[in-house]
């Protein structure tokens, strides 16, 4: 079974800094999707970034970019700039097309500071 | 696109008693999935449909969980004889597309469960 993990269950950043936080999976897989969800409190969970297994180049969209290790199977996500509207868990998410569903991690929250 | 609808938001019942979660996905959307998310956890996949076929389910969907998508259209989620051990929140979720998994989940709101 595929797993994912986050090993930071809080983490803390300034307005305007940088934030990185971890994901670890595992797979047998060669072939697969890696996700970072959002979720604010008491609202719904949005995509923020995904990346494809086979694409060597890290995906960004905006202030958001990810680290991709497909040997060491590491998915880390950076947030730049980061913005009071950054506050939320994130959630690490793993899909194959030979499964049907995504796998979460436990999640990591973030708190941004003024 | 008005998102991904799920009712009621929040649900108190008693244990032992039953109860039914409606969702309904973005209209295009012929993949709908079901999430259960504790506190302090990520969502776990509950069951799959694909238009009107369950086509997959989770070994933490028990005998009393029950699911269903009559015309590929909205969906229910019954769970009978609740426990407070089912007290969590309930995460729909749909997708177009044919094959891969690239095209995102789009959640909706969840329907919160107190089961006292």
């Amino acid at each position: 079974a595929q797993t994912v993990t986050q090993s930071q269950p809080e983490m803390s950043v300034q307005e305007a800094e940088t934030v990185t936080l971890s994901c670890t999976y595992d797979t047998s897989e060669s072939d697969y999707y890696l996700f970072w969800y959002k979720q604010p409190p008491s609202r719904q969970m949005i995509l923020v970034i995904r990346q494809e297994a086979y694409k060597q180049q890290n995906a960004t969209e905006n202030r958001f970019s990810v680290n991709f290790q497909k040997a060491a199977k590491s998915f880390s996500l950076k947030i730049s700039d980061s913005q009071l509207g950054d506050a939320a868990m994130y959630f690490c998410a793993y899909g194959a097309d030979s499964g049907y569903a995504l796998n979460f991690g436990k999640g990591t929250s973030l708190l941004v500071t003024p | 696109d008005t998102g991904v609808s799920q009712n009621p938001r929040h649900k108190i019942t008693k244990r032992g008693q039953n109860v039914t979660f409606r969702c309904d996905p973005i209209s295009e959307h012929n993949r709908l999935y079901w999430y259960r998310q504790t506190l302090g956890q990520g969502p776990e996949f509950l069951t799959y449909f694909q238009n009107e076929a369950q086509l997959e389910k989770s070994r933490l969907l028990s005998d009393r969980f029950s699911a269903e998508r009559p015309k590929g259209s909205f969906s229910t989620l019954e769970i009978q004889r609740t426990e407070q051990g089912d007290s969590a929140m309930y995460l729909c979720a749909s997708r177009p597309g044919q094959g891969t998994l690239n095209s995102p989940l789009h959640f909706g709101n969840g329907t919160r469960l107190t089961v006292t």
